[in-house]
């Protein structure tokens, strides 16, 4: 299996606007779990789905952020508008039956 | 304003000696415990695991302590090698819950 695959890697952006990063889970995972790393705030999750099922978005930062699973082999992360301190690196991992998860390589987004 | 980052706790140790990085929990609920080691440039890659019914549990040249009177999570690694330079994250979580935590992390420098 290749693993959580995220894209893209890097993403450089205008502030203002919208930008849309991708996850393929692992296949045969049913949870998928978006987090953020930055050096002022550390690892934080944003989202979490369970079977295509969002069941805790309490940590999306605001309304300018948004998630979807449409099925279980993909997901999205969109920001709109984008913000200079959107700037981070975005992970999306994966987990089956347990809560340990695999990570994807991570996107890292600046927002200029 | 001036800008305040995560000061992460280093730990600095000699190739060939043993290390242990220390992790205090939050969450007195929280029943699974899982070490992360995440390296420059990539995802966290899951370690080793333990349930909160176990005190100790091995791996592959790493253990783990979990004492749960004081909320401790330790990770032991024998004979650190350089390529155990890394940033090590502990997490919790409930099994009943897929939602895991992560600490602020440990940066680990091997000395050659």
């Amino acid at each position: 299996d290749a693993g959580v695959i995220q894209s893209p890697r890097h993403e450089v952006t205008e502030m203002g606007q919208e930008v849309t990063l991708r996850c393929k889970p692992i296949s045969g995972h049913n949870s998928l779990f978006w987090y953020r790393q930055t050096m002022m705030r550390g690892l934080e999750l944003l989202i979490y789905f369970n079977n295509n099922v969002p069941i805790d978005d309490s940590g999306m930062p605001e309304d300018r952020f948004s998630a979807k699973m449409p099925n279980a082999s993909f997901s999205t992360l969109k920001i709109q508008p984008s913000e200079p301190r959107d700037s981070a690196v975005y992970f999306c991992a994966s987990s089956f039956g347990s809560v340990s998860a695999f990570f994807g390589q991570g996107t890292r987004l600046t927002v200029v | 304003g001036e800008s305040v980052g995560l000061h992460l706790p280093t730990l600095s140790v000699q190739e060939g000696d043993n290390s242990i990085i220390n992790c205090a929990y939050s969450n007195s609920a929280s029943d699974y415990f899982i070490w992360y080691k995440q390296e420059s440039g990539k995802g966290p890659q899951f370690i080793i695991d333990i349930r909160s019914n176990m005190d100790k549990r091995q791996g592959q040249r790493v253990t783990v302590l979990l004492n749960k009177t004081v909320k401790h999570l330790s990770l032991q690694i024998a004979a650190t090698q350089p390529g155990d330079s890394a940033v090590y994250f502990c997490s919790e979580g409930k099994t009943s819950y897929d939602k895991v935590i992560f600490g602020p992390g440990t940066s680990l420098s091997v000395i050659p």
